[in-house]
C-alpha cells in the first residue's frame, strides 16, 4: 500500500531555480528515503535521512524530515535540465521486517531551459 | 562493487502466454531480493521479496509467482499472463536497511500483454 504521498504530482520550473517536493507519511519510521527515475529506467537511491535527523544535505541536494508531522521534503538548488526526472519519497517503516520500503506516486519535475 | 542485472529490458507478450523475468545481483551476499512493478505513471508497488534461497514472500495474491533458486538470483514468473499484468517490473536489493545506501534497482523491464 502507498504510504508516502508526494506534493506537488508535477513541477515545472526554470533552470538554475530551485525545487521543493514534499512528502507525507502516515506511520513511525526508520528512515526516509528519496529516489530519482528517470522516464523509463530504474530508481537511483538520492539519499536517506534517519528518524532521529532533521536536515540532511547532499550537493545541491537538501531533505529535511519532521517526524511531528510526518513530513519529509526534498530541496533541489541550482536546478539543471538534467535534473528533470520523477522523484519519489519511500518510508523504511518503524518495526518492519524485511518487507521493504513504501513508496509514494511520485513528483515529475521538468526543467525547463 | 554490487551490481545488479535485469532482462529483459522490453517484451511484448500475448494473453495467456508465460513469463519469466530475471534479476541477478553481483558484489554481495545473501542481499534482501524485491520484485516492484510501476504502473504508468505511479508510484511502486511492492509484488515480493525475498530474505534467502527458497524464501518468498508475497504482498498482493495475483497471478504472478516468484523463486529464489540461488542467493543472488530471483526470478518473476507467470504460467498465463493477464492484461492486467503490464507495466514495468523492477527489481532491487538492500543489503542492510542500517546502511544508508538504500536499495540498488535493476534499470527495468517493461512488460505489455497483447
Amino acid at each position: 500500500s502507498q504510504q508516502g504521498e508526494e506534493d506537488p504530482q508535477a513541477l515545472s520550473i526554470q533552470e538554475g531555480e530551485n525545487a521543493t517536493m514534499n512528502c507525507s507519511y502516515k506511520t513511525s519510521i526508520n528512515n526516509l528515503q528519496w529516489y530519482r527515475q528517470n522516464s523509463g529506467r530504474g530508481l537511483v537511491h538520492l539519499i536517506l535521512i534517519r528518524s532521529n535527523e532533521r536536515e540532511k544535505h547532499s550537493g545541491r541536494l537538501r531533505v529535511t524530515l519532521d517526524t511531528s508531522k510526518k513530513s519529509s521534503s526534498l530541496l533541489i538548488t541550482a536546478s539543471r535540465a538534467a535534473d528533470t526526472a520523477s522523484y519519489f519519497c519511500a518510508t523504511d517503516a518503524q518495526g518492519g521486517g524485511a518487507d521493504g520500503l513504501t513508496f509514494g506516486k511520485g513528483t515529475h519535475l521538468i526543467i525547463q531551459p | 562493487s554490487q551490481t545488479i542485472h535485469q532482462w529483459p529490458a522490453t517484451l511484448v507478450q500475448p494473453v495467456g502466454s508465460p513469463l519469466s523475468l530475471e534479476c541477478t545481483v553481483e558484489g554481495t551476499s545473501n542481499p534482501n531480493l524485491y520484485w516492484y512493478r510501476q504502473a504508468a505513471g505511479r508510484g511502486l508497488q511492492l509484488l515480493f521479496y525475498s530474505v534467502g534461497i527458497g524464501q518468498i514472500s508475497s504482498e498482493v495474491p495475483q497471478n504472478l509467482s516468484a523463486s529464489r533458486p540461488q542467493d543472488r538470483q530471483f526470478i518473476l514468473s507467470s504460467k498465463k499472463l493477464l492484461l492486467s499484468d503490464s507495466g514495468f517490473y523492477l527489481c532491487a536489493w538492500y543489503r542492510d536497511r542500517a546502511l544508508a545506501g538504500g536499495y540498488t534497482f535493476g534499470s527495468g523491464t517493461r512488460l505489455t500483454v497483447v
